[in-house]
């Protein structure tokens, strides 16, 4: 285990639901991170928190919606999406700290498949 | 041109046999260079972080970067089958804000007992 879990594990759902992935980091890191991972592409930065601020948006759909309440936890909010929106979504976290740069450790990913 | 450029394989190898795994980048400014070993269905998982030029060991696996030709390695000894999986290079820099990391498009390594 790598101290970042995420929820749900695997998600089904219509194009016109709303649904969240949760993700919670235990390493008491100050920096978290949303990936999209399609098949044979390199993974897509989403959204960056550091010490909860939104510092990127990879000009992402706004059908994609993220929240950081505290540094330890981060959600992403779903609605109307569309097939081709169906990937493996993963969150990282990491230490961020002046002019050091740690590595990124990432949860298990939740596999997200539209209708 | 792609940021980073990874061979995405797949790659197959017979037990034992010493692997290589290539990345190659076009920014200069990149000093952070990070391998992530991933199994089918689950997250990335770090295997090797280095910074600036040189080598690094541990274990099984070596890392290499040489900055002056834009080029970074993961080297393998003795490869197992449970080495089988898509190996991510990853890089950043200290300018990318939050330590934005950019990653290959992964190789997809096998060996075969």
């Amino acid at each position: 285990e790598t101290g970042v879990t995420q929820t749900p594990r695997h998600l089904v759902m219509g194009m016109t639901n709303k649904k969240s992935l949760k993700c919670e980091q235990h390493l008491g890191h100050n920096a978290m991170y949303w990936y999209k991972q399609s098949a044979k592409k390199p993974l897509e930065l989403m959204f960056v928190y550091n010490f909860k601020e939104q510092t990127e948006n990879n000009s992402v759909p706004s059908r994609f919606s993220p929240e950081c309440p505290n540094s330890s936890h981060l959600f992403l909010h779903l609605h109307t999406l569309q097939p081709e929106d169906s990937a493996l979504y993963l969150c990282a976290s990491s230490q961020v700290s002046g002019a050091v740069i740690y590595e990124q450790y990432f949860g298990p990913g939740t596999r997200l498949t539209v209708t | 041109q792609k940021e980073v450029e990874q061979d995405p394989g797949p790659l197959s190898v017979p037990e034992g046999a010493i692997v290589s795994l290539n990345c190659t980048y076009s920014n200069s400014a990149f000093q952070y260079f990070m391998w992530y070993r991933q199994y089918s269905r689950k997250g990335p998982e770090l295997l090797m972080y280095t910074y600036s030029s040189g080598n690094k060991e541990d274990g099984r696996f070596t890392a290499q970067v040489d900055k002056s030709s834009k080029y970074i390695s993961l080297f393998i000894r003795d490869s197992q089958p449970s080495d089988s999986a898509t190996y991510l290079c990853a890089m950043t820099s200290i300018i990318n804000q939050g330590g934005k990391l950019i990653f290959g498009q992964g190789t997809e390594l096998s060996v075969k007992p």
